[in-house]
């Protein structure tokens, strides 16, 4: 079975300061891999995501991700975060590209001045 | 495109009634997913279609709930004889399989409460 580890509940970044967020995932074979963040009172919004090619993928709003099968993991990152990042960030895995996702419990960003 | 809709967007219903969700999603898209959000969790998968078949159900889904997608347009889900665990919120999303973006489309959710 997938699943999907957010070590990180709850971060606090500086505006202006780089971020990285974890994920780690377990799957058997090779994983179709995404970030979606949500902020409240809205819906999920895919920020990047990675199912082969080039282990560094760029998405939206100046996020980074790198694929690491040796670490099974897929870490979120942003140069220098803006006060409009504060919101919820969740990773997810699934077995193709339209198949089911399974997430993990999510980080929740917090930027203070 | 107008995105996937959901409505409502906030059901208050007491225990033991039954409550109908509705979906509408991007226009074309032949997959249609839905997921169970609680606080402090990520999305949960509960059940998708591809056209009007339902292909999978989690076992998250009770014999309470059910699920249809009768024209492969909107969907609904039903939840009979409400209980206060099912309070959550009911998300929906829509993704077009053919085209080979990968993306699921989500909705702005219904917000269950039962009281």
């Amino acid at each position: 079975a997938q699943s999907v580890t957010q070590p990180d509940i709850h971060i606090t970044v500086s505006e202006g300061a780089s971020l990285e967020l974890r994920c780690n995932y377990s799957y058997g074979a090779t994983p179709y891999l995404f970030w979606y963040v949500q902020s409240p009172g809205q819906g999920l919004q895919l920020l990047l995501k990675y199912f082969s090619g080039d282990t560094l993928v760029q998405g939206i709003k100046g996020f980074e991700a790198e694929f690491k099968r040796s670490q099974s993991s897929f870490n979120l990152r942003k140069p220098s975060v803006h006060w409009s990042d504060a919101a919820e960030y969740f990773c997810a895995v699934g077995a193709g590209g339209n198949e089911k996702l399974t997430f993990g419990t999510g980080t929740r960003l917090t930027i203070i001045p | 495109d107008t995105g996937v809709s959901q409505n409502p967007r906030h059901k208050i219903t007491k225990r033991g009634q039954n409550v109908t969700f509705r979906c509408d999603p991007i226009s074309e898209h032949n997959r249609l997913y839905w997921y169970r959000q609680t606080l402090g969790q990520g999305p949960e998968f509960l059940t998708y279609f591809q056209n009007e078949a339902q292909l999978e159900k989690s076992r998250l889904l009770s014999d309470r709930f059910s699920a249809e997608r009768p024209k492969g347009s909107f969907s609904t889900l039903e939840i009979q004889r409400t209980e206060q665990g099912d309070s959550a919120m009911y998300l929906c999303a829509s993704s077009h399989i053919d085209v080979g973006t990968y993306e699921q489309y989500f909705g702005p959710g219904t917000r269950l409460t039962v009281t």
